[in-house]
């Protein structure tokens, strides 16, 4: 089955710019997906396609998928981004939809 | 816009459970649904997905054979009955409205607690 890897915990200060990355054999060929995760609360789809942003996203959040490793960007990182991030893919391929482990993003 | 997820509970190992999830403010039959699951403190894995007609339905080979999806248009509402539950089972179980072919989810409910026990 495809294998999505994140790093378990990012942190950044405010105002600062955050990058998670997803990791994935080929993952350039397919379209990914981020999702934000606060505590006790539902996930919230970020970013769709890789890096089109559903209504009501602020566009601090953009993405990029090359090669092997898809980006989640989050500039002027606020403590409300404080959040776990997963990366998303439907993998044609094999016709699953895979997520990625989350990565606990901290604003220090 | 909302999706209320309800059903879930304390049910033994091998027994059943049937999860619905109320759709309002959307045109239900218009979208693909999904279920997906999170092991508290855990990852998210998708499940189960159904098309708008309700005549496509796809499953994780987790769940397959004990786990069936369906919906029911006219009242707006999608369901998940859980068959021959393990201990592994045990989750949050989210409904998620999807895109075409349940490529990405964009509308999720707050979820629902499926808890079994051996």
């Amino acid at each position: 089955s495809y294998v999505l890897t994140q790093p378990p915990s990012v942190s950044v200060a405010p105002g600062q710019t955050a990058r998670i990355t997803c990791g994935g054999h080929n993952i350039g060929i397919n379209s990914v997906q981020w999702y934000q995760q606060h505590p006790g609360q539902a996930p919230l789809l970020v970013l769709y396609d890789n890096s089109d942003r559903p209504s009501g996203i602020p566009e601090r959040f953009s993405g990029s998928n090359l090669d092997n490793t898809a980006t989640l960007t989050i500039s002027m990182v606020e403590v409300g981004d404080e959040a776990v991030y997963y990366c998303q893919v439907w993998h044609s391929n094999s016709d699953s939809r895979v997520f990625g482990g989350g990565t606990k993003l901290t604003v220090v | 816009v909302q999706l209320v997820e309800s059903g879930g509970g304390l049910v033994k190992a091998g027994g059943s459970l049937r999860l619905s999830c109320a759709a309002s403010a959307f045109t239900f039959k218009d979208y693909y649904m999904s279920w997906i699951r999170q092991v508290p403190g855990k990852g998210l894995e998708w499940i189960a997905y159904i098309s708008g007609s309700g005549k496509t339905t796809d499953y994780a080979d987790s769940v397959k054979g004990r786990f069936a999806v369906s919906r029911d248009n006219a009242k707006n509402s999608l369901s998940l009955h859980l068959n021959s539950l393990r201990d592994e089972d045990t989750a949050i179980y989210y409904c998620a409205r999807s895109s075409w072919e349940a490529w990405y989810f964009d509308l999720w409910g707050r979820g629902t607690l499926v808890t079994v026990s051996s």
